[in-house]
């Protein structure tokens, strides 16, 4: 079993509000995702990131943003919360020539 | 853009039959292609996955057919369980090994 980890599982949250999604992994991966995917779609890719102090931009539009200031961690941040933010997101890591390793993810809801 | 397509959207199986799904892709570039299988509430978990330079690999009751030349590659299960009822993504990586593209998923019911 993959030993990344995902907190909080769920939240639901105002509108307005900053919040942080916190995304830990323990196997040494450099690179890292985090994809939204809404009730029974496909994935999203938002942020990824190489390494330390590396972070891209997804394919699909976002307004959080992300940091990598260690490689076992990779927090994503929405400054301010909308109801259109409401999904599930998942954070992944993999090496380089493997296969990516997901998290629980976190069902976000902002009301 | 969609770079991987996925097919059918759902599928029901009667309990021991074979499910079958598909997934096309252009981009001659992708060099990995994992299949994801994710339960309600959970995230996806790895369940098999294959390189271009091979054209089947099994493991246990799921299958990966790859053909190359047609750019597609379909996930078999045989014997196929009940507990097998979840949603499955096929997936590609780009050869610079930084992004992974998902098909849609194909939900599967496994009928008793």
């Amino acid at each position: 079993e993959a030993d990344i980890y995902q907190t909080p599982r769920y939240l639901v949250i105002g509108t307005g509000k900053k919040i942080t999604l916190e995304c830990s992994q323990t196997m040494g991966h450099d690179k890292m995702y985090w994809y939204q995917q809404d009730p029974g779609m496909e994935l999203h890719l938002i942020h990824y990131s190489y390494g330390v102090n590396s972070t891209e931009k997804g394919d699909l539009s976002s307004e959080s943003t992300v940091s990598r200031i260690r490689t076992e961690h990779f927090p994503l941040t929405l400054e301010s919360a909308r109801p259109s933010h409401t999904s599930q997101y998942l954070c992944a890591s993999s090496e380089a020539t493997a296969e990516a390793f997901f998290g629980q993810g976190t069902r976000l809801t902002v009301v | 853009q969609q770079q991987v397509k996925q097919s059918p959207q759902s599928l029901i199986v009667q309990k021991g039959g074979i499910s079958i799904i598909n997934c096309a892709y252009e981009n001659t570039a992708f060099d990995y292609f994992p299949w994801y299988q994710q339960f309600p509430g959970k995230g996806p978990a790895l369940l098999i996955a294959i390189r271009p330079d091979v054209s089947e690999k099994k493991e246990g009751r799921f299958t990966i057919s790859f053909n190359k030349s047609a750019k597609q590659f379909s996930l078999h299960i045989m014997d196929s369980q009940p507990g097998d009822s979840a949603t499955y993504f096929c997936a590609a990586r780009g050869n610079t090994g930084n992004q992974f593209y998902f098909g849609t998923g194909t939900s599967l019911t496994v009928i008793p």
